[in-house]
């Protein structure tokens, strides 16, 4: 029972260069979700699934891409990486909507040097 | 635009004692929850209010949702050192909106 898993755990990175973060979850849920979560600033979305090939933006988009291409992978896309974007990246899924209970990933720490 | 504010930001507490932690927003909530999250994992759910007033228990934790769903608190009574980790408040807004608070980080000294 794998659950949800984020790869990779941590990752460091430059300026300019283009990262992945991956996601996976085996419960088929509808939702999946990406947060970057910052001291101070709590959770924010990224961006939200509501079902294979549905995304839309959440609070702070800018910077990041998605896609989902099947309902249980999730990737988050860092097209050039800056400095800002260092945080922890969570990302989380739900059976039934974005305002019900979230099941969340360990998360993968990111450093954009 | 951050419409969850929780306080106390940092807690460090001795086990045995009580404590509160609140949550609050000028905006209207249709539902709030809080989540738990410890060291280099993610949030895991504690509960789920959905009526202004609203009071759950859960063994030592106490979870009040405002009258007026503005505002909500949670209680902890004879904190343990397993109660360690960031408390975060979230909320579906009436805009149908969906936010996570700025988050308790919560220290229980044995």
């Amino acid at each position: 029972d794998a659950g949800i898993t984020q790869s990779p755990r941590y990752k460091i990175t430059e300026t300019g260069r283009q990262v992945t973060l991956m996601c996976h979850q085996t419960w088929s849920h509808s939702y999946m979700f990406w947060y970057r979560q910052d001291l101070g600033h709590g959770l924010r979305l990224i961006y939200y699934s509501a079902a294979a090939d549905i995304t839309d933006k959440g609070e702070v988009p800018d910077g990041y891409v998605v896609s989902r291409s099947k309902t249980e992978n999730f990737p988050l896309t860092l097209e050039s990486a800056t400095r800002s974007q260092t945080s922890v990246y969570f990302c989380a899924s739900s059976p039934i909507s974005r305002f019900n209970e979230q099941f969340f990933g360990p998360g993968t720490r990111l450093t954009v040097l | 635009t951050q419409l969850l504010e929780q306080s106390p930001q940092f807690l460090s507490i001795q086990e045995g004692e009580n404590l509160t932690v609140y949550c609050n927003s000028s905006s209207v909530f249709s539902s709030l929850q809080w989540y738990r999250q410890e060291p280099g994992e993610g949030p895991v759910l504690l509960v789920t209010v959905v009526t202004g007033g609203e009071v759950k228990k859960l063994k030592r934790l106490t979870f009040q949702f405002g009258d007026a769903r503005k505002d909500s608190s949670l209680h902890i009574t004879a904190a343990q050192p397993g109660d360690t980790g960031l408390y975060l408040c979230a909320g579906e807004d009436t805009g149908n909106q969906f936010y996570f608070g700025t988050g308790t980080s919560l220290t229980v000294i044995p």
